[in-house]
This record gives C-alpha cells, sequence and structure tokens, in this order.
C-alpha cells in the first residue's frame, strides 16, 4: 500500500531531551512538510521541503530541525530549545510543492514529562 | 491568520445531507478552495478542493458561489463515521522564487460536524 507512515504513534520524553519523529513515504511525492497541532486548534507549519537536501522554515520552526537526505524521509527533531514541544505533530507530502494536494500521516503523539 | 470562517459546530442526522458552509471573502483569483477533515488524533484526510466551478468525487460535493466569497461542503448522505473536525482552507497561490514553489495551508479552527442516529 503507498502512503505516509508517522512512527512511533505515541512518544514520552523527559524534558531538556532531544528527540527525533520519523516520516516516510513511499507516494514518489517530492515535497514534504512538517505540521504541529495543539489541543482544539489547527495545524501550524513547522519546515517544509521542496526537493532532497533542500528545506524551508514554516511559520514555527525554532526549537526545531530537519533533514532532508532521501526522497521518501523527512525526520523532524524536536529540540531541547523547545519551549512548549507536547503536542501532536503530523507529516505531510504532495507530489508538486505548492501545486498538488498535500496528503496527512496518521501523527505521532509527543508528551513531554 | 486563516482566511475563511466556519460554524464552531453542527450537527446532522445519519442519512442526511451535510452542509457545512465557509465563508472566504478576501479570496484572491488563484486560490483554491480546499476541504479537509480530521477525526480525533488521527492525520488530516484530503476531501476535495475547487477554484470556480462545483467539484464533485465520491465523498462530497464542493459548491462555490459565483463571486467566489464562500462554498459549501455536502456530504449527500451523512454516515456516523463522517463525524469529525472539518477545515476549509484558502490555498495561498505558489510563489516562484528560483524555480522553486509553495502552496502553504492555513489551518483554522475548523467546524466540528456530528452526525446523530
Amino acid at each position: 500500500d503507498g502512503g505516509i507512515t508517522q512512527s512511533p504513534k505515541y512518544l514520552f520524553r523527559k524534558e531538556g531531551q532531544n528527540v527525533t519523529l520519523s516520516c516516510e513515504q513511499n507516494l514518489n511525492h517530492d515535497a514534504m512538510y512538517w505540521y504541529r497541532q495543539d489541543p482544539g486548534q489547527g495545524l501550524r507549519l513547522i519546515y517544509y521541503s521542496q526537493i532532497v537536501n533542500d528545506f524551508q522554515k514554516g511559520d514555527i520552526a525554532e526549537g526545531y530541525s530537519v533533514s532532508r537526505e532521501k526522497k521518501e524521509s523527512f525526520p523532524l527533531t524536536v529540540t531541547s530549545a523547545q519551549k512548549n514541544p507536547t503536542a501532536f505533530y503530523l507529516c505531510a507530502s504532495s507530489s508538486i510543492s505548492g501545486l498538488d494536494t498535500q496528503y496527512f500521516g496518521p501523527g505521532t503523539r509527543l508528551t513531554v514529562l | 491568520d486563516a482566511k475563511t470562517t466556519q460554524p464552531p459546530s453542527m450537527d446532522c442526522a445519519e442519512g442526511r445531507a451535510a452542509n457545512l458552509p465557509c465563508n472566504h471573502s478576501t479570496i484572491s483569483g488563484n486560490e483554491y478552495v480546499y476541504w479537509y477533515r480530521q477525526i480525533h488524533s488521527q492525520g488530516p484526510q484530503y476531501i476535495i478542493h475547487g477554484l470556480k466551478n462545483n467539484e464533485t468525487n465520491e465523498m462530497a460535493s464542493l459548491i462555490i458561489t459565483e463571486d467566489r466569497k464562500s462554498s459549501t461542503l455536502i456530504l449527500p448522505h451523512a454516515t456516523l463515521r463522517d463525524t469529525a473536525v472539518y477545515y476549509c482552507i484558502v490555498r495561498e497561490a505558489p510563489i516562484n522564487a528560483g524555480g522553486t514553489s509553495y502552496g502553504k495551508l492555513t489551518f483554522g479552527q475548523g467546524t466540528i460536524l456530528t452526525v446523530h442516529p
């Protein structure tokens, strides 16, 4: 089956630790995105990548970092600099950045204790 | 900030049509209207999108007014599984810079649709 996978579904970390969230897609999409969702809120864009080895900051990039070494993978690291990291994190991809529909993964719920 | 306005919640009886309104009075000529829905603790699911003309697919119909300042998503025969938050999104036109382009999705608060038996 083609799609977007995110792992794990639930993640718990201690305050001050960096944590990396996985996002993989086998849709052959060029563009990938990371969003954050807080309870009762809409999604906010963290980072996006249009091609391999290139990525751009979104609206709330502070405290986060990404890499795009492979077309199918776009991992997100939540660093200790992120003040309120507890949230629901969603990864998406699209075939042509800006021109095509974004499809979302199932999400990872991160809780920092 | 989101460029759309939606009612915070709506109810619908199972088997009836659910009509979800959206206002986007500041939409630009080359901006599309997208609809997604999100069931609790899952990723958003794409439903439909349109520019000027009405659109229909296997999930829903999208009716866009002639002046494009509002639209309505129609679920023709709502089921209990259609209970979700529905987001109406105006997609920013891609900005070309150095050969790249990007069209941001800005999610607002959405409409909580509850389908009841």
